[in-house]
Formats: C-alpha cells, structure tokens, sequence
C-alpha cells in the first residue's frame, strides 16, 4: 500500500536556526505533492504544492520544499525559523490513478525564543 | 470567496447514539473529504465524495458514512458511537486534483 513517512515526529529548535523536515513516499507514479501546516488552535492550512516543473517550490513564511523523484522525496525546510512557526506540519502525496491524498503522520515542531 | 464551513463545531454524544456531521465546501469545489484527526492517530482519512459518488475511502468500519448532495454539501454520520470515536472531524474541499482547503473541525466528544 502507498504511504508517506516524515521521519521525525517531534523536533525542537532555538529561534533563528535551521530547519529540514523529512518527507518520504512510496508510489511509483506520477504524484502531486503538499506541505501542511497547523498553527496551535488553528485551521489546516496549505504551506506549499508541489504538481510539475522546477522541484524547488517556495511556499509562504519563507518556506521551500525539494522534489527528488529519485530518492521518493520532498523535505521542507526553512532557513531561520521564528517562534512562529511553532506548530504541527503534515507532508501530504496525491496519486494521480485516483488523486487520493495520502497523508503523514505529522511532525510537531517547538520553537524555544 | 467564503471558506469550508463545518457544523456543529463542538457536539457532545453518548456511547451508543449516532450523530451526523455537515460540511459546506467552497463554492465551486466538488470534491469533499472527511478526516478523522486524534493526538494518537494524527490524520486519518475517512472518505471522499465527488459529484455525490464515493470515490475514496479509507479503513474505518462501516459506522462511518458519507453523502455528498447535489449542491456539493457533504454529510458524514456516525453510528453506535463508540468512546474511541472522540476527535476532531476535518471536512476539506478541493478542485479535482489539486490542493484541500480545510474548515475548522467539528470537536465529538463521547462519554
């Protein structure tokens, strides 16, 4: 069965240092590929997309995330993260034989001030 | 353009009574989505509708259900609720093939 794993399920950063979050995926076909965020208290909302093209996609709050079709992959990362962007993060793959979203299990990031 | 509308937001239940979920998605957007989010669990996916048929589903007995009407609002209902049932049910709704823009969840406590 398809699935998705982001490798890390808590992480704790200090303000201001870097941030890779881990996506991996398991389908052999073409995918659309997604980064969620969700604030404490918060809706789901969409942090970047990625469909074709150029597999670097900037997404908002200074978010970017890279597609390597090679390695099943698409990371988010962030180069200075704020106490802001405290929250729970969900990569997310859509197979184009059904467009199913297939979802992680989420990584809750703490940002110390 | 107005967003995903979920009702009730909160609901408390009794184990062993049913209860049904409402979803307005945005306008335009035909398909709708049901999750099931817990702090064990994380996201689970219940099902989707599009143009009023079932078109994905995920692994959740048959107490769950789903319609979709016409107008694109979608239904979820549960039955012979269960205390495991507790948890905040997402509605999103997309364009085909592209992203789900979510509402703000419906909270279902069971006691």
């Amino acid at each position: 069965a398809q699935s998705v794993s982001q490798h890390n399920h808590h992480v704790i950063l200090s303000e201001a240092a870097s941030l890779e979050l881990g996506c991996n995926y398991s389908y052999g076909g073409t995918v659309n590929l997604f980064w969620y965020v969700q604030y404490p208290g918060q809706h789901l909302q969409l942090l970047l997309k990625y469909f074709s093209g150029d597999p670097l996609v900037k997404g908002i709050k200074g978010f970017e995330a890279e597609f390597i079709k090679s390695k099943f992959s698409f990371n988010l990362r962030k180069p200075s993260v704020q106490w802001s962007d405290t929250a729970e993060y969900f990569c997310a793959v859509q197979l184009d034989s059904n467009y199913q979203l297939i979802w992680g299990a989420g990584t809750k990031l703490i940002i110390k001030p | 353009k107005a967003g995903v509308t979920q009702t009730p937001r909160y609901l408390i239940k009794t184990r062993g009574q049913q209860v049904t979920l409402s979803c307005s998605p945005i306008s335009g957007h035909r398909s709708v989505s049901w999750y099931q989010q817990t702090p064990g669990q994380g996201l689970q996916f219940l099902f989707e509708y599009f143009s009023e048929t079932q078109r994905n589903k995920g692994n959740f007995p048959g107490r769950f259900s789903g319609r979709q009407f016409s107008n694109s609002r979608s239904e979820m209902n549960v039955s012979t609720l269960e205390l495991g049932d507790s948890a905040l049910y997402l509605c999103a709704s997309s364009l085909p093939a592209y992203e789900q823009y979510f509402g703000p969840g419906t909270r279902l406590t069971v006691t």
